[in-house]
């Protein structure tokens, strides 16, 4: 039972450039959500899911396109990255019906984009 | 919209004292959690809160949560220098989707 894990670790990218980030869980969890990470700001949300084929907007969106094409994948795109974007990048999964509602999270993924 | 503010957000302490990090949210919820995160690694769940009132302990940690009040408490006895990491609160800002609106942390350093 490997829990969440992300895809890549670690990347720089130029600006302008476009990559896409994968978060994979395999508890069989329904909701899935990517956050950021910056200094001093705590994590804030970007985009969930809610299921298989769901996506909804957090707080923070701009600049991000996300897919939930099977359960066990949410894949966060950045189409065209800007300085602004570079930061750690978390995914978290929750099991729905679960009364203590707790989200588990992926190692990360710290991004920089020059 | 849901405000989480945590205090204070930078901790140093001596190994051996007892100190409180507080986290205050601006609306209602019943569900708040605690997580730790070491430099460079992912935040590990400590407390997950369900109830005003509600009291967790797992050795020289201890979290409480007064919904009436907005606030929750993160208690630290005879703190350790294996206790220092950044701790966040986060809270459930209700509705079906569990979503988490987080603290800014705080930063904990326990010198010996």
């Amino acid at each position: 039972n490997a829990g969440v894990t992300q895809t890549p670790k670690f990347r720089v990218l130029k600006t302008g450039q476009s990559m896409t980030l994968l978060c994979a869980q395999d508890m069989n969890h329904e909701y899935m959500y990517w956050y950021r990470q910056d200094p001093g700001m705590g994590l804030r949300l970007i985009h969930y899911s809610v299921g298989e084929g769901t996506t909804a907007k957090g707080e923070v969106p701009d600049g991000y396109n996300v897919s939930r094409l099977k359960k066990q994948n949410f894949l966060l795109g950045l189409e065209s990255a800007a300085p602004s974007q570079t930061s750690v990048y978390f995914c978290a999964s929750r099991l729905a019906g679960d009364s203590r509602n707790e989200q588990f999270f992926g190692p990360g993924t710290r991004l920089t984009v020059l | 919209e849901l405000k989480v503010e945590q205090n204070p957000l930078f901790l140093s302490m001596q190994e051996g004292k007892n100190y409180t990090i507080y986290c205050n949210y601006s609306t209602t919820s019943d569900r708040l959690y605690w997580y730790r995160q070491d430099p460079g690694k992912s935040l590990e769940s400590l407390f997950v809160l369900l109830s005003n009132g509600a009291v967790k302990q797992e050795g020289r940690l201890m979290a409480s949560l007064d919904t009436k009040a907005r606030l929750s408490t993160l208690h630290i006895t005879a703190a350790v220098h294996d206790l220092s990491a950044t701790y966040f609160c986060a809270v459930d800002r209700g509705g079906s989707n569990y979503k988490l609106t987080f603290g800014k942390g705080t930063l904990l350093t326990v010198n010996p």
